[in-house]
């Protein structure tokens, strides 16, 4: 969807590299959400956000950090990257969660 | 916290023939259920949901779901598909602030 932009949409890393990826909308949506997907797993939420400098964990946040300084942008952080956190990461907006989300075109990251 | 459980991850089945994904949710609250498609290479995309109100619900091409208190389920189903129903099918419940999925439905549809 146009209102949600991933940057970058493939990236490959080295193992104990930092890497960030950006989440950017044009909704003005108050919540943002990073999910993984993995074979088998689903998707499974890294971490939220539901306000600017608000941020939660989800159930797979260990190795992930991330920051909301502008409603617009959620960034996740892999502080050092290792060969388990290669997935394809999806960004989701909200405003009303109850309404469901809209997620953008994800993130295929490779750590080698 | 809530939960999705979703069964026969891997569906196989030709065009015209019927279509049924079964969905079983987990969660102490008001219950808000959706489904999303994803297409191959492709990000979620919202297929329909239900708040309240009529538990037959219809959505986008052609699919209805059904929500049935009793069993907790929330059961995906489309008449007649097609070969562009080819697709990953993920139920998904609402419940603190957040969506939670379940580990999806792989569906190929033979031409």
């Amino acid at each position: 969807d146009a209102g949600i932009t991933q940057s970058p949409r493939h990236k490959v890393t080295e193992t104990g590299t930092p890497v960030t990826l950006r989440c950017h909308q044009t909704e003005n949506h108050r919540y943002m959400y990073w999910y993984r997907q993995d074979p088998g797993h689903g998707l499974r939420l890294i971490h939220y956000s539901y306000g600017v400098k608000d941020t939660d964990k989800g159930e797979v946040s260990d190795g992930y950090s991330v920051s909301r300084s502008k409603t617009e942008d959620f960034l996740l952080t892999l502080e050092s990257a290792t060969s388990s956190q290669t997935s394809v990461y999806f960004c989701a907006i909200s405003e009303r969660v109850v309404d469901g989300y809209t997620f953008g075109s994800g993130t295929r990251l490779t750590v080698v | 916290a809530q939960s999705v459980s979703q069964h026969n991850h891997h569906v196989i089945l030709s065009e015209a023939a019927s279509l049924e994904l079964g969905c079983n949710y987990s969660y102490g609250g008001t219950v808000n259920l959706f489904w999303y498609v994803q297409y191959p290479g492709q990000h979620l995309q919202l297929l329909l949901k239900y708040f309240s109100g009529d538990p037959l619900v219809k959505g986008i091409k052609g699919f209805e779901a059904e929500f049935i208190k009793s069993k907790f389920s929330f059961n995906l189903r489309k008449p007649s598909v097609q070969w562009s129903d080819t697709a990953e099918y993920f139920c998904a419940v609402y419940g603190n602030n957040r969506l939670a999925f379940g580990k999806g439905n792989q569906v190929v549809v033979i031409p």
